[in-house]
């Protein structure tokens, strides 16, 4: 597997807290992908990026944000949680347009 | 805009049966294709994948698939199940901007 690690694996936030979910590689790959996983929806790409400081948004985008000042860590911020972004969040990477590598994920609970 | 569609949400087949995911995607210009498996509990690994030349891909576990460029599909195959094969499969699609799209998802439950 990629060198991929998200922290934390597990949180549990209250609402209208902020969080920040990181993502660390050490396979040197252009390109970092944010998704959510729920029942019913499969994975939905919240953020991606395709280089440093170069992000663009994804299919729910909204109430997230994303930084990428270096190469090896991809950002996510809630910047207000809310009780609809408790989630399973999985980051991945990839060297192109080619096949991505995920990490372990991240499950967020907000209550 | 890119999208993809797996038709199938929930698949329950006994052992040795043949299995088919419809996977159909939606975007005006080059992709590669792909079929990811998530076992219960990790993360998602790479079945196969597509990006040009002969249109059957052959993957690991005796996974196939078939991309018709006519049809905007790429359906997944495999001649006999086992109760192992028992996963959530996803299909997704990169555009050559690295948007990496996923379809919803088939859950396959394997009956031994």
């Amino acid at each position: 597997d990629a060198g991929i690690t998200q922290s934390p694996r597990h949180k549990v936030t209250e609402t209208g807290t902020p969080v920040t979910l990181r993502c660390h590689q050490t396979e040197n790959h252009r390109y970092m992908y944010w998704y959510r996983q729920d029942p019913g929806h499969g994975l939905r790409l919240i953020h991606y990026s395709y280089g440093v400081k170069d992000t663009d948004k994804g299919e729910v985008s909204d109430g997230y944000s994303v930084s990428r000042s270096k190469t090896e860590d991809f950002l996510l911020t809630l910047e207000s949680a809310t009780s609809s972004q408790t989630s399973v969040y999985f980051c991945a990477t990839g060297a192109s347009n080619t096949e991505a590598f995920f990490g372990q994920g991240t499950r967020l609970t907000v209550v | 805009a890119q999208s993809v569609s797996q038709h199938n949400h929930h698949v329950i087949l006994s052992e040795a049966a043949s299995l088919e995911l419809g996977c159909n995607y939606s975007y005006g210009g080059t992709v590669n294709l792909f079929w990811y498996v998530q076992y219960p509990g990790q993360h998602l690994q790479l079945l196969l994948k597509y990006f040009s030349g002969d249109p059957l891909v052959k993957g690991i576990k005796g996974f196939e698939a078939e991309f018709i460029k006519s049809k905007f599909s790429f359906n997944l195959r495999k001649p006999s199940v086992q109760w192992s094969d028992t996963a959530e499969y996803f299909c997704a699609v990169v555009n050559q901007g690295g948007k990496l799209i996923f379809g919803q998802g088939t859950e396959l439950s394997v009956k031994p």
